[in-house]
């Protein structure tokens, strides 16, 4: 079955610690995405990769980082400079880069600071 | 500044008959318009969609309506199911990304 798989569902981060979120996909899509969902509030965009090696900053860059070594991969890393990592973290890919792609979602990592 | 508004938090319907759900851009780049579905702890789903070509689309119990001068489009679902009990999020695209509103919650009440 092809889909998008996020690991883990549910992430504990401590203070000051980094942790990585995974996200893979097995659609063959070019463009990959990563939200974060608050409660009552929609999906904001941290970081987008439209091919592999490069990715942009989205909305709310700061305190996360991403790499795309693989088409397949996309992992997010929320560092220790994010004070309010507490959120819903979605993942999202497209099978193109234009203007009129379809995105299609992950089944997202919940991520809870102790 | 919110580009994309969904000014209903929550719709409440009866089993049977029509949802409409609502949404209003600012942007007028924007050219074409999504809607998703969303379970609690889960992924959105994609539902439908339409370009700023077309002023209707429809799919199955689903028709999503485009008025370019007000900015506006809605999304019809009939006849509404409990199932479809959910939050609904619209997005609007310009470029390689999408701008999403809040999202409304749907409950349909059999």
């Amino acid at each position: 079955d092809g889909g998008i798989t996020q690991s883990p569902k549910y992430l504990f981060r401590k203070e000051g610690q980094n942790v990585t979120l995974s996200c893979e996909q097995n659609l063959n899509h070019d463009a990959m995405y990563w939200y974060r969902q608050d409660p009552g509030q929609g999906l904001r965009l941290i970081y987008y990769s439209q091919i592999v090696n490069d990715f942009q900053k989205g909305d709310i860059a700061e305190g996360y980082s991403v790499s795309r070594e693989k088409k397949e991969s996309f992992p997010l890393t929320v560092t220790s400079a994010q004070k309010n990592p507490t959120a819903f973290y979605l993942c999202a890919s497209s099978s193109g880069t234009g203007r009129r792609e379809t995105q299609y979602f992950g089944p997202g990592t919940r991520l809870l600071v102790l | 500044d919110q580009q994309v508004k969904q000014n209903s938090p929550s719709l409440s319907v009866q089993e049977g008959r029509i949802s409409i759900l609502n949404c209003d851009y600012t942007n007028s780049m924007f050219d074409y318009f999504l809607w998703y579905k969303k379970y609690p702890a889960e992924g959105p789903t994609f539902l439908i969609s339409i370009s700023s070509i077309k002023d209707k689309n429809e799919d199955g119990r689903f028709t999503v309506f485009l008025n370019k001068s007000a900015k506006h489009l809605s999304l019809h679902i009939v006849p509404s199911q409990p199932g479809d009990s959910a939050v609904y999020f619209c997005a609007a695209s310009f470029s390689s990304t999408l701008t999403f509103g809040k999202g409304t919650m749907l409950l349909v009440s059999p």
